[in-house]
């Protein structure tokens, strides 16, 4: 089975940086996503890693740590906008469906 | 427009009814997931199809079924309602073992 761990909530300064960490222990990995949430909506895919390292997309990065089955989204010049839920997931080596963990809570303030 | 197309948006009924959800994928997709998310919760993983068959299931109810049809949209049957079903009701597709998944913007679902 899969098992994944967020934080719950955390806050953060408007033009900051924060760092959103994802443990996962996992019987068949294929991959780990990132997704945006706002309340009510649709997640929005942000980033994807399947091999060790930094993946750099604009703002926001993500990096993986298969070993230490470990992953963060770094999220810079932080926006009021990206006040949201942002999910890790997990992909699952033989059917390709996505678990995800609980999500954390961002809120960014003035 | 994400590509991913469900209906209804929006669902309001009664304790021991019956609904149905349906939902259509991105052009070209095969696999589709269905997903329920209650208040605050995280999203919840509830079954998968790939070109029609049946290939995995999450914690889904007895009460609940889904089916993928040859021209590839899905439906996801919820019946003998209870008000703990109440949430949002996630439809998602991606291509063949591709990177992407591009989620639908869900069914919310209220019973009351």
């Amino acid at each position: 089975g899969q098992n994944i761990d967020q934080p719950t909530e955390m806050t953060a300064t408007e033009g900051a940086i924060v760092q959103i960490n994802c443990t996962y222990q996992t019987s068949g990995f294929n991959g780990l996503f990132w997704y945006q949430q706002h309340a009510g909506e649709a997640p929005t895919f942000l980033s994807y890693n399947v091999l060790d390292g930094l993946e750099e997309k604009g703002r926001f990065s993500s990096f993986l740590s298969r070993s230490k089955g470990y992953s963060y989204l770094l999220l810079k010049e932080l926006q009021m906008k990206d006040s949201a839920s942002y999910l890790c997931a997990v992909r699952d080596y033989n059917t390709d469906k996505l678990i995800f963990g609980t999500g954390t809570r961002l809120q960014v303030f003035p | 427009d994400s590509g991913v197309t469900q209906t209804p948006k929006h669902l309001i009924t009664a304790t021991g009814q019956r609904v149905t959800l349906r939902c259509s994928p991105r052009s070209g997709d095969l696999s589709v997931y269905w997903y329920q998310q209650s208040l605050d919760q995280g999203l919840q993983f509830l079954i998968q199809y790939y070109n029609g068959e049946e290939r995995a299931k999450g914690n889904i109810l007895e009460r609940f079924s889904a089916q993928q049809f040859p021209d590839l949209h899905s439906e996801l049957n919820l019946s003998s309602l209870e008000l703990g079903d109440s949430a949002l009701y996630f439809c998602a597709s991606s291509g063949d073992r591709g990177d992407g998944y591009t989620f639908g913007s869900g069914t919310r679902l209220t019973v009351v």
